[in-house]
């Protein structure tokens, strides 16, 4: 079945220490996001790209950077995880277009000690 | 700018009886709009969208929606909920003005009690 892969499902890492989280995707979307969801909240949008084209949202801190190094494959980097970053990481896909609805995959929950 | 209200941040419901989640956006275009469920630690999943056309929009396990322009209002409803039914429940937005993100309401919980 086509879908969307989050790996790990949960992380756990320590303060300041980078962290990696990676999506992929065997829809072939153009469009890849990653949200940031921390309890009892909606999602947040980090950061999409559409193709090649990255698009960061204005309040997304710096500490947060992704990379697509091909369609499938979107990872998150963070690169100095604080307490406050604890939280579920989102990924999902869309084809593009008007009303492209988003496939979203299982998410990671990623732990700061 | 779009936004999305959901009006119940709790519902607790008894099985088999109907439920109504409530929402209501605000923007000045065209918008499109999703109600996504979510269970425990898993990710979104689409219950039903409107893009355009009928007004009463039918989607999976048994919801539906209906969406209302005058009243700028997108509710989901179900005759009758199981126990499964208990998760959040999240209404977005999206228009082509915003770049097609989507923007979400706060979420609704809901309880299916036996």
């Amino acid at each position: 079945d086509a879908m969307v892969i989050q790996n790990p499902r949960y992380q756990v890492t320590q303060f300041g220490k980078p962290v990696t989280l990676s999506c992929s995707q065997t829809l072939n979307h153009n469009v890849m996001y990653w949200y940031q969801q921390k309890s009892s909240q909606a999602p947040k949008l980090l950061f999409h790209y559409y193709d090649k084209d990255f698009n960061n949202e204005a309040d997304t801190p710096d500490n947060f950077q992704s990379r697509r190094p091909n369609t499938s494959f979107c990872f998150l980097d963070i690169r100095s995880p604080g307490l406050g970053d604890a939280a579920m990481y989102l990924c999902a896909t869309s084809r593009g277009g008007l009303g492209g609805e988003q496939y979203f995959g299982p998410g990671t929950r990623l732990t700061v000690t | 700018a779009q936004s999305v209200t959901q009006l119940d941040s709790q519902v607790p419901v008894f099985e088999e009886a109907p439920v109504e989640l409530r929402c209501n956006y605000s923007s000045s275009v065209s918008v499109y709009l999703f109600w996504y469920v979510q269970y425990p630690n898993q990710g979104l999943q689409l219950l039903l969208k409107y893009l355009s056309g009928s007004t009463l929009v039918k989607g999976i396990n048994g919801f539906e929606a209906e969406f209302n322009k005058s009243q700028t209002s997108f509710h989901l409803r179900k005759p009758s909920v199981h126990i499964s039914d208990t998760a959040e429940y999240f209404c977005a937005v999206s228009s082509a003005a915003a770049g097609n993100k989507l923007t979400f309401g706060g979420g609704t919980r809901v309880l299916v009690k036996p």
